[in-house]
């Protein structure tokens, strides 16, 4: 079974509007989860992560992520996007290995 | 600190070829991971090192592929021979523990002719 699912394959927002960026993950044990970004022939960047404690998570670059057990969800958040968040957004589980989902392109229009 | 190095950024070659991939960890961390990225199976975890030795090679597609990690500061990637169906983004990273944050290079684009 996937260790997280990322139901969209694209978000489009316009600028100053607020962004989500969904993910689910399997239920099974205590689940590290984390964010990631990547531009366009870039590596991979750390936005935030959930190890345990507060549901909400403060990233990087005004982002958020709130987990939500009872709803096995992860989503990616900011309240105002800017035309540079587009990019192509990663959800990830690790389990001392990292599986990603299949990724959100984010398309954010001025 | 310089972050997770990798060479080259680009690679060109011709089937059949060897290809070596480089990567320098971030200092101190003791966990490095290849990953490799394409269009059909997105980003998918090739190996695993703590402290230099190998832990989990579940991922490396046959064994045309070999990774090797002599000390903290310096891993490779081998590919020997290439063939098309290799052609890939092959990222690295590195992490201070294995369920600690894992920070990525910026890649080596592999095209194999």
């Amino acid at each position: 079974a996937q260790s997280v699912a990322q139901p969209e394959d694209q978000v489009n927002v316009a600028e100053g509007n607020p962004l989500t960026v969904k993910c689910t993950y399997s239920v099974s044990g205590n689940p590290y989860l984390f964010w990631y970004v990547q531009y366009p022939n870039r590596g991979l960047q750390f936005l935030l992560k959930y190890i345990t404690g507060d549901n909400l998570v403060k990233g990087s670059y005004g982002f958020e992520a709130e987990f939500n057990k009872s709803q096995t969800s992860f989503h990616l958040k900011k309240p105002s996007a800017l035309v540079s968040d587009s990019a192509l957004y990663f959800c990830a589980r690790n389990d001392y290995k990292l599986s990603f989902g299949a990724g959100t392109t984010v398309t954010v229009r001025a | 600190d310089a972050g997770v190095i990798q060479s080259p950024r680009h690679e060109v070659t011709e089937m059949g070829q060897e290809v070596t991939l480089r990567c320098k960890p971030i200092s101190g961390h003791n966990s490095l991971f290849w990953y490799r990225q394409t269009m059909m199976r997105g980003l998918e975890l090739l190996i695993y090192f703590n402290n230099n030795v190998p832990i989990d090679d579940s991922g490396m597609p046959e064994d045309r592929f070999s990774a090797k990690m002599p000390n903290a500061s310096f891993s490779t990637l081998k590919i020997q021979p290439s063939e098309p169906r290799d052609s890939a983004v092959y990222f690295c990273a590195s992490s201070l523990d294995r369920v600690e944050t894992q920070y990525f290079g910026p890649g080596t684009r592999l095209l194999v002719l």
